[in-house]
């Protein structure tokens, strides 16, 4: 069955860097457009990023354009989130999730990142 | 871009009641909504996909429906584990990217 399993998150200061991966299996990855959700203590689901099968294009939300940087390895079936210049409002649970159009989308547990001086 | 926006935001139920929650897009999407559940500390689970097709293990008492720009999530028969937060979503097509609803949150009355 389809597992994405997050890890990498933790307690950075602001300014800091983390990196975020997110462990694919029970499908074929390197086929799969893949994307980072967020979401913040209390708040709803935001959308973070986006990148295509191959890794041929990357998109971002506003906010974190320029600071983050999606990318994968699909000899390892595994995804990433580079994070830059963190700032407490980055502060959120993330998930990676696989979302095709039309048909059932599958997301991982999340891994929670704290942006805290 | 396209905006999500859900109603109510705040929902005071009892169980056994039949509660509907609506998506409202702010322009026509055809029928690329998909509905999850999300319980506190844990991750969306999805519950409905392309508007009305029920994911496979969700109670049948979960419906979808609509198109255009008008959606909508019905809970016939309020269950106890059922009390939860409930978000729309569309996947667009270019740039990538994923819109959410503000969610509704059910709870208990």
């Amino acid at each position: 069955q389809v597992q994405l399993v997050e890890s990498g998150g933790g307690v950075v200061q602001p300014g800091g860097s983390l990196r975020l991966s997110c462990a694919a299996s029970g499908f074929t990855f390197s086929n799969s457009g893949m994307h980072w959700v967020r979401q913040s203590p209390g708040k709803g689901l935001e959308w973070v990023a986006f990148i295509r099968s191959d890794g041929s294009s990357r998109f971002y939300e506003d906010s974190v354009r320029g600071r983050f940087t999606i990318s994968r390895d699909n000899f390892k079936d595994t995804l990433y989130l580079h994070m830059n210049s963190l700032r407490t409002e980055d502060t959120a649970v993330y998930y990676c999730a696989m979302i095709p159009y039309g048909d059932p989308d599958y997301w991982g547990q999340g891994t929670l990142v704290t942006v805290s001086s | 871009d396209i905006q999500l926006t859900q109603s109510p935001s705040f929902l005071s139920a009892s169980v056994g009641d039949r509660v509907t929650i609506t998506c409202r897009a702010s322009q026509g999407i055809s029928t690329y909504v998909t509905w999850y559940q999300q319980k506190p500390g844990k991750a969306p689970k999805l519950l409905i996909y392309a508007a009305s097709t029920l994911q496979n293990g969700v109670p049948p008492r979960f419906s979808g429906s609509g198109s255009g720009a008008e959606f909508s999530l019905t809970i016939s028969g309020l269950q106890p584990e059922d009390f939860a937060t409930y978000y729309c979503q569309h996947l667009n097509s270019y740039p990538p990217s994923l819109t959410f609803g503000g969610g509704t949150k059910v709870e208990i009355k």
